[in-house]
């Protein structure tokens, strides 16, 4: 049973627009979240995250909200440019788990159109 | 500074053959994971060690995967007798250890097992 869910295979965005990726998860212990960034032949790349006591964290052209009682969580980038093209990965963890291990959800596949 | 370094990239290996993937994680990393990723799909966690010992191994498919870190750096991943099914890319991942650290990950290995 998938405990974080990113339903949105892929995505296709103009250059200049938002891109808006999202993921659910089911496993209420869960209280920090990362978004990674993964390029085709290379390994995920850490991007940023939110921690279960927030509701926002913003890095410049990214932006990640938390909605704990909808148990769901979304990626912003604006504005969105081409080097963005990337699959994301929405990853999960819980301290009790007794390590840093994450749970990642399937990934969504971003394109921006120029 | 150098990141987390992964060989071989590519591995082609006969059903029923042993193979050995290692990885050498960023310099003073304590923490060290070895995640499985089909195609597809997301990584999904094998195996994880604080410094020399293994505190988890709970994802390891089946009892032909081994994974061994001696010195608390360099960790092996061996996989006997290997099935198709083995086939995918094998990522490592090392972090600090400290409180929501982000995993920095490899560019993985590229298992297929003919």
């Amino acid at each position: 049973d998938q405990q974080v869910k990113q339903n949105s295979p892929s995505l296709s965005v103009q250059e200049g627009r938002i891109s808006i990726l999202n993921c659910d998860y089911t496993n209420s212990m869960f209280d920090y979240f990362l978004w990674y960034k993964k390029y085709p032949a290379e390994g995920p790349t850490f991007l940023i995250s939110i921690s279960s006591i927030k509701d926002k964290n913003e890095d410049g052209r990214f932006t990640v909200f938390l909605n704990k009682s909808a148990k769901h969580l979304s990626l912003h980038i604006v504005p969105s440019q081409p080097g963005d093209s990337a699959v994301y990965f929405c990853a999960a963890r819980y301290s009790g788990g007794g390590a840093d291990g994450l749970t990642f959800g399937k990934g969504t596949h971003l394109i921006i159109q120029p | 500074g150098a990141g987390v370094s992964q060989s071989p990239r590519y591995k082609v290996a006969k059903r029923g053959q042993d193979v050995a993937l290692r990885c050498d994680p960023i310099s003073g990393h304590v923490s060290l994971f070895w995640y499985q990723q089909a195609l597809g799909q997301g990584p999904e966690f094998l195996t994880y060690f604080q410094n020399e010992a293994q505190l988890d191994k709970s994802g390891l498919p089946s009892d032909r995967f081994f994974a061994e870190r001696p010195e608390g750096s360099v960790s092996t991943l061996k996989i006997q007798r290997t099935q198709q099914e083995d086939s995918a890319v094998y990522l490592c991942a090392s972090s600090l250890g400290t409180e929501n650290s982000p995993l920095h990950f490899g560019n993985g290995t590229r298992l297929t097992v003919t």
